[in-house]
């Protein structure tokens, strides 16, 4: 069966660490996948997508890899603050169709 | 800029009313718009996409009758809750996208409360 597994525990770290977080993916050949941040009561906001043909992927604070041959993408923010609380989803696409969804990983960084 | 505007944010009614719910987007053009619906610490579930002039489609198990929508233009859908029931009550989130292999952009959800 196809599944999108991200680490159900939250992750708590101090400020100034990096974060990195796990999407596992089975059964699926994505042509691209992509990262959100959701606060509570809010809609998903975009952050990266990255392509198959890509390894890595950066955007200030943010970098996401790639890697089709373990299938599993890593998210790391460096240099965390206490703004970046919040549930991570990673969420992929076969190609050109419809998004589908891991459960999120709930980030917490106390300072 | 890549806006998504949903509308109301919260809704209160009572069994057997209709919801509709509105989705623009603000500063771009939608080719495609997506219906999802999210339970409590649980994923997203796609429940339809919309292409605007044509017919939604429609997630296996989601009753096309019950969740009607509507893509009139580029920038505009809408879900319509027909009949609500208390296992209706969820948070739906609808999101926007210029074209295939783009992000998708979400709306801020509304939460759909049924007495």
């Amino acid at each position: 069966s196809q599944k999108i597994e991200q680490n159900s525990e939250a992750l708590n770290i101090q400020e100034g660490k990096t974060a990195t977080l796990t999407c596992n993916y089975t059964n699926y050949s994505p042509a691209y996948l992509q990262w959100y941040r959701q606060d509570p009561g809010r809609g998903p906001v975009f952050l990266l997508l990255i392509r198959e043909n890509e390894k890595e992927k950066r955007k200030e604070r943010l970098k996401v890899t790639f890697d089709t041959t373990l299938k599993q993408s890593l998210f790391h923010i460096t240099a965390s603050q206490p703004a970046d609380s919040a549930t991570y989803l990673c969420a992929l696409s076969e190609w050109g169709n419809k998004l589908v969804f891991g459960a999120g990983t709930i980030l917490r960084v106390k300072s | 800029g890549a806006v998504v505007s949903q509308h109301p944010s919260r809704v209160i009614c009572k069994s057997g009313t209709s919801v509709k719910i509105e989705c623009r987007s603000l500063d771009f053009q939608a080719t495609t718009m997506f219906w999802y619906r999210q339970f409590p610490k649980k994923s997203l579930m796609l429940m339809a996409t919309s292409n605007e002039g044509s017919k939604a489609t429609y997630e296996q198990g989601v009753e096309k009758d019950k969740f009607l929508i509507n893509h009139a233009s580029l920038t505009l859908s809408t879900l319509t809750v027909t009949s609500a029931h208390p296992e209706d009550s969820s948070f739906y989130i609808c999101s926007a996208r210029r074209q295939a292999g783009q992000p998708q952009h979400f709306g801020d959800g509304t939460r759909l409360s049924i007495l």
